[in-house]
């Protein structure tokens, strides 16, 4: 079955770049994405990939995907107090289920 | 729109009793989704609904949960009779049937306490 794995926490200082890693086993995946959670909320996507690309850019985050690899990562430059949360790795393969395979999440934590 | 609504936002309750939570979805998603998330397990995918119909209930834990959505307006998930293991936050999540990108929104959720 799919699994995706994430590490579980990353501390950084306010203002450096924050890489978030994930793999994945599903070779059949179509999108991956990212969703952020802040304390006490629900997830709220962030950004995506579609599998045929290799890189997405979107103001401070930028996606990477290697798919020989399945290794998906996330990197937001200028790295502020705001982003402090729990970011989640998701994909979605082409098994015609229509649903998402959550990592566990990884905790970002920016020191100011 | 107002967003995926979840009540009640907090729930404690004892053991045996029945427990019910309840949302509504965001006006004209089509797909409505119900997870768990604990530390021990993460996010888990409990069913999911397509157009007010159960299409995959793989992830319900046991015969002491289950969903309904009477409308596309509204689903309930309900537990009967609560153990303190159901202790987690319940997310109910939408999203809108196209091509292409899922974009599931989701609740603020419940956090349930089972004592």
């Amino acid at each position: 079955g799919e699994d995706v794995e994430q590490s579980l926490f990353l501390s950084v200082r306010e203002g450096d770049s924050s890489v978030i890693n994930c793999t994945y086993t599903d070779s059949s995946s179509t999108y991956l994405y990212w969703y952020k959670q802040e304390p006490g909320a629900g997830l709220q996507l962030l950004t995506y990939i579609f599998s045929n690309m290799d890189m997405k850019q979107d103001q401070r985050l930028t996606v990477l995907l290697n798919k020989k690899d399945k290794h998906l990562s996330l990197r937001i430059a200028d790295t502020q107090t705001g982003d402090s949360a729990i970011y989640f790795c998701a994909e979605w393969g082409d098994t015609g289920r229509r649903a998402l395979t959550f990592g566990s999440g990884t905790r970002l934590q920016v020191q100011p | 729109d107002a967003g995926v609504i979840q009540s009640p936002r907090h729930e404690v309750t004892e053991m045996g009793q029945e427990v019910t939570l309840r949302c509504k979805p965001i006006s004209g998603h089509d797909y409505l989704f119900w997870y768990r998330q604990t530390m021990m397990r993460g996010l888990e995918l409990l069913i999911y609904f397509n157009n007010n119909v159960p299409i995959d209930d793989s992830g319900m834990p046991e015969d002491r949960f289950s969903a309904k959505m009477p409308n596309a307006s509204f689903s309930t998930l309900k537990i009967q009779p609560s153990e303190p293991r159901d202790s987690a936050v319940y997310f109910c999540a939408s999203s809108l049937d196209r091509t292409g990108v899922d974009e599931q929104y989701f609740g603020p959720g419940t956090r349930l306490t089972v004592t």
